[in-house]
């Protein structure tokens, strides 16, 4: 079925240093992706997304580019914050009613 | 109050005990959803309700029992839960379900603890 699978972590990065996390999908057509991202003691808060192929959803300095011919959606920013620091999640639509979620990546920015 | 809410917050109980966890949507979303989040499993979807009918149960034993009494409130009621059960529990909202749904909106979760 309909999957995704995103590196695991954990990722540790000095303030301001280039992030790549990787996300890879498995799907039947080209669903809507997403990037989730969960702070310290909070739920899951959308970061961005993309409907179609070669979309790129951007949002706080976030980026990441739905690629078909690589199964990709890989999510990267250019300076990292120490407020960065959080688990972040890639997250496909599944049937009718199920969110398909990759492990998570956790993120630890020191100054 | 916006988005969306869960209560409480932290909750320790027995394997006797019986509690409820509470979650309601301020976003006029039709359709919502009950997560258990762990620290070994990655997130799993345990229901789904969509126009207040559940339309989803993914094997979840029967130790835990949902209720939808209207689209803007969802309940998970617990009763003698096992230590494995511990973890965050967290209510989602969309505007639609389906394949091409909306992203989902999360409250802060429930962070239960069973002794």
């Amino acid at each position: 079925g309909d999957s995704v699978t995103q590196m695991e972590g954990p990722v540790t990065l000095s303030e301001e240093a280039f992030l790549t996390i990787n996300c890879t999908y498995t799907a039947t057509g080209y669903p809507s992706l997403f990037w989730y991202v969960q702070y310290p003691g909070e739920g899951l808060q959308l970061l961005l997304k993309a409907t179609k192929a070669d979309d790129k959803g951007s949002n706080k300095g976030f980026e990441a580019t739905y690629r078909k011919e690589t199964t990709s959606f890989h999510l990267e920013k250019g300076s990292v914050q120490v407020s960065d620091s959080a688990v972040y999640f890639c997250a496909l639509p599944y049937n009718n009613n199920d969110m398909r979620f990759g492990a998570g990546t956790r993120l630890t920015v020191k100054p | 109050e916006t988005g969306v809410t869960q209560t409480p917050r932290h909750l320790v109980m027995g394997m006797t005990n019986k509690k409820s966890l509470k979650c309601e949507q301020h976003l006029g979303h039709n359709a919502m959803y009950w997560y258990k989040q762990s620290a070994k499993k990655p997130l799993e979807l345990m229901f789904v309700y969509s126009l207040e009918e559940r339309v989803e149960n993914n094997s979840v034993p029967s130790r835990f029992s949902p209720e939808c009494p209207n689209s803007s409130h969802l309940f998970l009621h617990l009763h003698t839960l096992q230590p494995e059960d511990s973890a965050l529990y967290l209510c989602a909202s969309s505007p639609v379900s389906g394949r091409n749904s909306y992203e989902q909106y999360f409250g802060p979760g429930t962070r239960l603890t069973v002794t």
